[in-house]
């Protein structure tokens, strides 16, 4: 079984481009997430979608950030513009719907590497 | 609001000795707890969930972790280092079903000495 993938891997742009970081989740998982790790620091929580619904986007640092998961599947996150203080690593993670008093586990994609000059 | 510290942002270790990585979490809720690692230029890979059945919790490669609800703690332990532990590793905790967002600690990256 395929796990979660990110595309691209690595981005390099300069402040005020705009740049759309891509997750595929595993097969069947209603729930994504996006997370960000900013230089060396704790990794944070952006938002969660079940399926295409927005769940939780209080973790979405300002309006330049826009995520969309059209159908349910796949998601993307779009920066426009990029400011320095954007760049990180941006992980997505997909997990089953949990039961009721569970907690399903999050399975991780390998993250994009974000630049911003 | 939940929060996770994690003592030390480097640890060092021999190989073959005891691995203590440590972890304390503040929830106001029954917390789910979980160790994940970070392998040189890959993803995060689960090592072990706590859910609130048996406070000692067995994870991949060996790892272990014991709930301590009075401590409030979730320490990882390996009782002998390997070379290929070397990695960074994150605590994380949730509140569980209808908040299962993750909430990490700042990471502790492992370096094993041969």
């Amino acid at each position: 079984e395929a796990g979660v993938t990110q595309f691209p891997s690595h981005s390099v742009i300069e402040k005020g481009q705009t740049v759309t970081l891509r997750c595929d989740p595993i097969s069947g998982h209603d729930n994504l997430y996006w997370y960000r790790r900013v230089m060396g620091k704790e990794i944070k929580f952006l938002l969660h979608f079940v399926k295409e619904s927005k769940q939780d986007e209080s973790g979405m640092p300002n309006n330049r950030f826009l995520a969309e998961r059209t159908g349910g599947t796949y998601s993307t996150l779009k920066v426009q513009p990029a400011e320095l203080e954007d760049s990180g690593v941006y992980f997505c993670a997909s997990s089953q719907e949990p039961l009721r008093g569970s907690q399903e586990t999050q399975y991780f994609g390998p993250g994009t590497r974000l630049l911003v000059l | 609001a939940q929060s996770v510290t994690q003592l030390g942002s480097h640890v060092s270790v021999s190989e073959g000795a005891l691995v203590l990585l440590r972890c304390n979490y503040s929830s106001s809720v029954p917390p789910y707890l979980f160790w994940y690692v970070q392998y040189p230029n890959q993803g995060l890979q689960l090592l072990l969930k706590y859910t609130s059945a048996a406070t000692l919790v067995k994870g991949i490669n060996g790892f272990e972790a014991e709930f301590k609800k009075s401590e409030t703690s979730f320490h990882l332990t390996k009782p002998s280092a390997h070379m290929s532990d070397a990695a960074e590793y994150f605590c994380a905790v949730s509140e569980g079903f209808g908040n299962e967002k993750l909430t990490f600690g700042t990471g502790t990256r492992l370096t094993i000495i041969p």
